[in-house]
């Protein structure tokens, strides 16, 4: 079983501060996709990363994949209320995808 | 386009009985994907569909069953629920034309809040 571990489970924030929520395991993975989920609402992709040290910007999000390619990390520069959400990390192989249980973020006006 | 709907929004069923989670999606995508998710555990795979016709059971398939009659739907049947079952679950659907992988992008319906009491 391919176990990904996400902390910190819950992060609580003032806007404008910069934070960073990581997904480790001690598997390999090909690729690597972060989710954004609302309550009440579905997850919805961000990113995904698929070579060892990949860096992807997404305003401003920034989300790495290791050089092992066991772990990533998201950082959020300036946080908005509008980040608010739970952020999931999937790691896979071939066609087998398994989820984080996902970091809780919210962020206060 | 509607994307992946869902139905219903919330349920509640007593031990033993049965129900159908429906989940239609708009997009003409071939794989569709019934997860469960409960606090603390991340989103786990029950079941997922690579086209009309075509079933395979996921990481938690017991108490399960699903069928794909057509492209666009894809329902999800409890047949004697149980306690286990409390979960709010998504159905999911997703593109590809080279198999299945871990990097296709899967679009989520808003999901089913469901208690078994």
């Amino acid at each position: 079983t391919q176990l990904l571990e996400q902390s910190p489970q819950f992060l609580s924030i003032q806007e404008g501060e910069n934070l960073t929520v990581y997904c480790n395991s001690s598997s390999v993975f090909s690729s690597l996709q972060w989710y954004r989920q609302e309550p009440g609402e579905g997850p919805v992709l961000l990113v995904t990363v698929v070579t060892g040290g990949e860096v992807k910007k997404l305003k401003r999000l920034t989300f790495q994949f290791g050089d092992a390619r066991k772990d990533s990390s998201l950082h959020i520069t300036a946080a908005q209320p509008g980040d608010t959400g739970l952020y999931l990390c999937a790691g896979g192989n071939n066609n087998d995808m398994r989820f984080g249980a996902g970091t809780r973020l919210t962020v206060k006006p | 386009n509607a994307g992946v709907t869902q139905t219903p929004k919330f349920r509640i069923l007593k031990i033993g009985q049965s129900m159908t989670l429906q989940c239609t999606q708009d997009m003409n995508h071939n794989y569709m994907y019934w997860y469960r998710q409960d606090p603390g555990m991340g989103l786990k795979l029950i079941y997922y569909s690579v086209g009309a016709g075509i079933t395979d059971k996921g990481e938690v398939p017991n108490g399960y069953n699903v069928s794909r009659s057509t492209t666009e739907d894809f329902p999800l049947r409890l047949e004697l629920a149980a306690p286990s079952q409390t979960s709010v679950y998504f159905c999911a659907s997703s593109y590809s034309n080279k198999g299945r992988t871990s990097t296709d992008t899967q679009y989520f319906g808003p999901g089913t809040r469901l208690t078994v009491l």
